[in-house]
C-alpha cells in the first residue's frame, strides 16, 4: 500500500528557534499534502492544505507565516514552525492524496514537537 | 464550516462487550472514513463508505452509511484489548473544496482485560 513518511519522528528545540518538519510520499504522486495538528486525546485539526507548486491554503486561525509550507515536488511537502514557542509543542501530522484516488489520503507517522 | 459529531467522546468497556460509535452531520457527505489511531502514530485508515446505506465488515467491525448519507457508525462485536484506541470519523463533504477531510473529535476507547 502506499506510504507517506515523516522526518523527523520527534524534535525538541528551544524557543525562539525554526523547525522543518518533511512529508514524503513515498511510492506515489501527491499533488496534495495536508498538515494536521493533533494535541493529547483530541481530534486531528486541519492547519493547511498545499498543492504541488503554489501557495498554500491556510485554515482559519492558522498563521501563515508562523507555519511556512513549501510543497516543491510531487513527492514532498515541508512545514517550518518559525520563532517556535511552548505554546507551538504538539503532534504534527501529514497527509497526502494520490491523485489518481479521489477519496484518498494516506496519513505520515506524526512528528511530535516539544519547544522547551 | 460543516460539523461532524461524534459520540461518545470516551468508552471503557471490558472485553467481550459490544459497542457501537456514531457520527453525525446535517450536511450530505460525499464519502466517510472511518481511522483508528494510537498514541504517537498516524491514524490508519479503516474503511470508506460512498453509498448509502451501505455496509461494509472488517472481521468484528461493522461499518453502516446512512440512507441519506448524513450519519454513519461503527459496532464492534466482542471488544478485545487490542482494540483499544481513538477512532476517527472523516468526512468530505458533496461540494468540499479540494477534497478536504474534516474529523469528528474522536472516540478513545479502552477495553479492560
Amino acid at each position: 500500500g502506499a506510504v507517506v513518511s515523516q522526518h523527523p519522528s520527534w524534535v525538541i528545540c528551544k524557543s525562539g528557534t525554526s523547525v522543518k518538519i518533511e512529508c514524503r510520499s513515498l511510492d506515489f504522486q501527491a499533488t496534495t499534502m495536508f498538515w494536521y495538528r493533533q494535541f493529547p486525546k483530541q481530534s486531528l485539526m486541519l492547519m493547511a492544505t498545499s498543492n504541488e507548486g503554489s501557495k498554500a491554503t491556510y485554515e482559519q486561525g492558522v498563521e501563515k507565516d508562523k507555519f511556512l509550507i513549501n510543497h516543491a515536488s510531487l513527492t514532498l511537502s515541508t512545514l517550518t514552525v518559525t520563532s517556535a514557542h511552548p505554546e507551538d509543542s504538539s503532534f504534527y501530522i501529514c497527509s497526502a492524496r494520490d491523485f489518481l484516488l479521489t477519496y484518498t489520503q494516506y496519513f505520515g507517522p506524526g512528528t511530535r514537537l516539544t519547544v522547551l | 464550516t460543516q460539523l461532524l459529531e461524534q459520540s461518545p467522546q470516551f468508552l471503557s468497556i471490558q472485553e467481550g462487550e459490544n459497542l457501537t460509535v456514531y457520527c453525525n452531520s446535517s450536511s450530505v457527505f460525499s464519502s466517510l472514513q472511518w481511522y483508528r489511531q494510537e498514541p504517537g502514530e498516524g491514524p490508519v485508515l479503516l474503511v470508506t463508505v460512498v453509498t448509502g446505506g451501505e455496509v461494509k465488515k472488517l472481521k468484528r467491525l461493522t461499518f453502516q452509511f446512512g440512507d441519506a448519507r448524513k450519519d454513519s457508525s461503527l459496532h464492534i462485536t466482542a471488544a478485545q484489548p487490542g482494540d483499544t484506541g481513538l477512532y476517527l470519523c472523516a468526512g468530505v463533504w458533496s461540494g468540499g473544496s479540494n477534497y478536504k477531510l474534516t474529523f469528528g473529535k474522536g472516540t478513545l476507547l479502552t477495553v479492560n482485560p
